[in-house]
């Protein structure tokens, strides 16, 4: 089952503060999260196990609440190059290929 | 990454032809996987590999096959291309801290 990202898109002005959704109808083993910027490669941000930690990369962070089934991720003190797709990929059990969500794209304007 | 590449980057070929997509790795990772990225869809599993010659099937793998005869190369190859398989086409690997490293994708036309 493919896990629900919201919103599907979001403006931000520089500075601004914002928070990307995926949740899963399913139990879930692990959550990742990638950035991807336009006519490029999606790239690994970071992996949340279960267990509810929370995890931090500069200014962009996440949460998972396994009971929940659902992950969130912040972005703090938005910059230009934040701009891009973001996608979460869940895995319901451990060295399960990961199942990406639609993309939520992000764009921060000056 | 240098560490994975994609060969071609870009290819035009018309219905009915079967063409091969290469993925290969310097990184010696057992875990390999074959993705297409449309609009709206995201990113759907083809198919992956757990090791040489250990492969299995994902979301979308109708039209398409896999081989690993090395553990540095993965190749995706469609049997008869239709309209519907123009997409860009990603290969990853899995790291060992747990993420996916994504070669820089192949842009496939099917006329």
């Amino acid at each position: 089952q493919q896990p629900v990202q919201s919103p599907q898109a979001v403006i931000l002005r520089e500075g601004e503060d914002a928070v990307i959704n995926c949740s899963s109808s399913k139990a879930l083993y692990s959550v990742h999260w990638y950035r991807q910027k336009h006519g490029e490669a999606p790239v690994f941000l970071m992996i949340l196990l279960k267990g509810g930690e929370q995890k931090g990369h500069e200014k962009i962070s996440a949460s998972f609440n396994e009971k929940k089934q659902q992950s969130s991720l912040y972005l703090t003190a938005s910059q230009l190059s934040y701009s891009g797709t973001y996608f979460c990929g869940t895995e319901n059990s451990g060295n399960t290929p990961l199942v990406f969500g639609k993309g939520t794209r992000l764009s921060v304007i000056a | 990454d240098a560490g994975i590449t994609q060969s071609p980057r870009h290819k035009v070929t018309e219905t009915g032809t079967p063409v091969t997509l290469r993925c290969h790795q310097t990184e010696n990772h057992r875990y390999m996987y074959w993705y297409r990225q449309d609009p709206g869809h995201g990113l759907r599993l083809i198919h992956y590999s757990y090791g040489v010659k250990d492969t299995d099937k994902g979301e979308v793998s109708d039209g398409y096959s896999v081989s690993r005869s090395k553990t540095e190369d993965f190749l995706l190859t469609l049997e008869s291309a239709t309209s519907s398989q123009t997409s860009v086409y990603f290969c990853a690997t899995l790291q060992g801290a747990g993420g996916y490293t994504f070669g820089s994708g192949t842009r496939l036309t099917v006329v």
